[in-house]
């Protein structure tokens, strides 16, 4: 199956901080990418979908201003969580897509924030 | 609003022992169905995708099975091992821009 990327797998970072996350498709060009996030013991929510070259659309609830994505090139997109919160503290993961095909997921993003 | 809902939350048997983890969904007009493997800490492995037309897919000791009209399927793991211990997420994709709606999942323990 093709391969996607996801960097990096773990960080810790003060509150008020910034923390930029990067999810490439190493094998193939993604049209689309999705991001989601999962709190302990729960299920993975869909925050946000990311065509290349356009602006992402965010779930309901989702802050735009704080989860800012980039999907500037067909094989890279990035989630930058901005003024970080302990309340973001979760694991972020994202998967990658080519029309008419399945999506592939990366190895998440697990953020601590202190 | 689609809904998935999978049953039992947690599950421990002794290896070798034959199990099925259940998943249910709201809304019968789904475009696909997918199980993954959640190891902890770590990222989604793709196990088994049934498309709406069929009725199940096999890979190795995994078989998964879907019944569209009841909004339900089963994930049967033959003669399991340690190694498969993990948490088993259901996930359904209602279109093909492949939103996916998640389970909360089953946590899988097998005993040696």
């Amino acid at each position: 199956g093709a391969v996607v990327s996801q960097h990096p797998s773990r960080v810790i970072c003060k509150s008020g901080t910034s923390v930029k996350i990067e999810c490439r498709s190493l094998d193939f060009q993604a049209t689309t990418m999705f991001w989601y996030r999962q709190f302990p013991k729960q299920s993975l929510m869909l925050m946000a979908t990311s065509n290349e070259g356009s602006k992402a659309t965010y779930e309901q609830g989702v802050e735009k201003d704080k989860f800012l994505i980039n999907h500037a090139s067909l094989t890279l997109s990035t989630l930058t969580v901005t003024s970080a919160h302990p309340e973001d503290s979760s694991f972020y993961i994202c998967s990658a897509k080519v029309p008419s095909a399945e999506a592939f997921f990366g190895q998440g993003t697990r953020l601590t924030v202190v | 609003k689609q809904e998935v809902t999978q049953i039992p939350a947690a599950l421990s048997v002794p290896e070798g022992e034959n199990l099925v983890l259940n998943c249910s969904f709201t809304d019968s007009a789904i475009y696909n169905l997918q199980w993954f493997r959640q190891d902890p800490g770590k990222g989604l492995t793709s196990l088994l995708l049934i498309q709406s037309s069929q009725r199940e897919q096999t890979s190795g000791r995994l078989n998964a099975s879907l019944d569209k009209s009841s909004g339900r399927s089963t994930l049967y793991i033959a003669a399991s091992q340690p190694g498969d211990s993990a948490t088993y997420l259901c996930a359904v994709n209602s279109n093909s821009n492949y939103q996916l709606i998640w389970g909360a999942g089953t946590k899988l323990i097998i005993k040696p």
